[in-house]
């Protein structure tokens, strides 16, 4: 089955400073990389998706890049604000919206320095 | 719209207890996923619905655990009986149709804890 390693488990940046977030995948069938945004007693919340057609997207302060020949992804979050402090996790499906259901990373936690 | 709703969300309960765990999909979404969070193994799925059937339940850990859909918008995860190690967040997730592409709402979690 798919395994999705992700790194850091702890990344500290200081406010306005970028972060960077990176994970790999085992399985090249996988073609739905979603990340989630986990706070504090919260369910996971959708941040950002990018299907395997698609090198890049961004979405305002938040990019993810996608290098399918390596099976990594990134998620890059800029000019970081304290309400982006929070657990991200990576994942990963065969089907698009992960309609086979995702198997994630173990989740990296963000701490935005003031 | 509500969201994924899940009940209860919070459950402390003796080993060998029975327990269910209870979760309404989204209005006009076809497909439930149960997941479980821990600190050890981080969020592993159990087991998936499309359209009130099953389809994938190798994560399920034991016979212990069993999951339904009586209908379409509903959803139970049982544990019997329950022991410490299933202690955990458990999440249900469903899914359906947004700008063309399925998508994954999570509900806010049961943390449950046997003792």
């Amino acid at each position: 089955g798919e395994n999705v390693e992700q790194h850091p488990s702890t990344l500290s940046v200081q406010e306005g400073d970028s972060a960077v977030i990176k994970c790999t995948y085992s399985d090249s069938a996988s073609n739905y990389f979603p990340w989630y945004k986990q706070e504090l007693g919260k369910g996971p919340q959708l941040i950002i998706d990018i299907r395997s057609n698609v090198g890049e997207k961004k979405d305002q302060r938040i990019a993810v890049t996608l290098n399918k020949t390596a099976k990594h992804f990134s998620l890059h979050i800029t000019e970081t604000q304290p309400e982006d402090s929070a657990v991200y996790f990576c994942a990963a499906s065969i089907l698009v919206g992960g309609a086979d259901g995702l198997t994630f990373g173990k989740g990296t936690h963000l701490i935005i320095q003031p | 719209d509500a969201g994924v709703i899940q009940s209860p969300r919070h459950e402390v309960t003796e080993m060998g207890q029975e327990v269910t765990l209870r979760c309404k999909l989204i209005s006009g979404h076809n497909s439930l996923f149960w997941y479980r969070q821990t600190m050890m193994r981080g969020l592993e799925l159990l087991i998936y619905f499309n359209n009130n059937v099953p389809i994938d339940d190798s994560g399920m850990p034991e016979d212990r655990f069993s999951a339904k859909m009586p209908n379409a918008s509903f959803s139970t995860l049982k544990i019997q009986p329950s022991e410490p190690r299933d202690s955990a967040v458990y999440f249900c997730a469903s899914s359906g149709r947004v700008k063309f592409q399925e998508t994954q709402y999570f509900g806010p979690g049961t943390r449950l804890l046997v003792l």
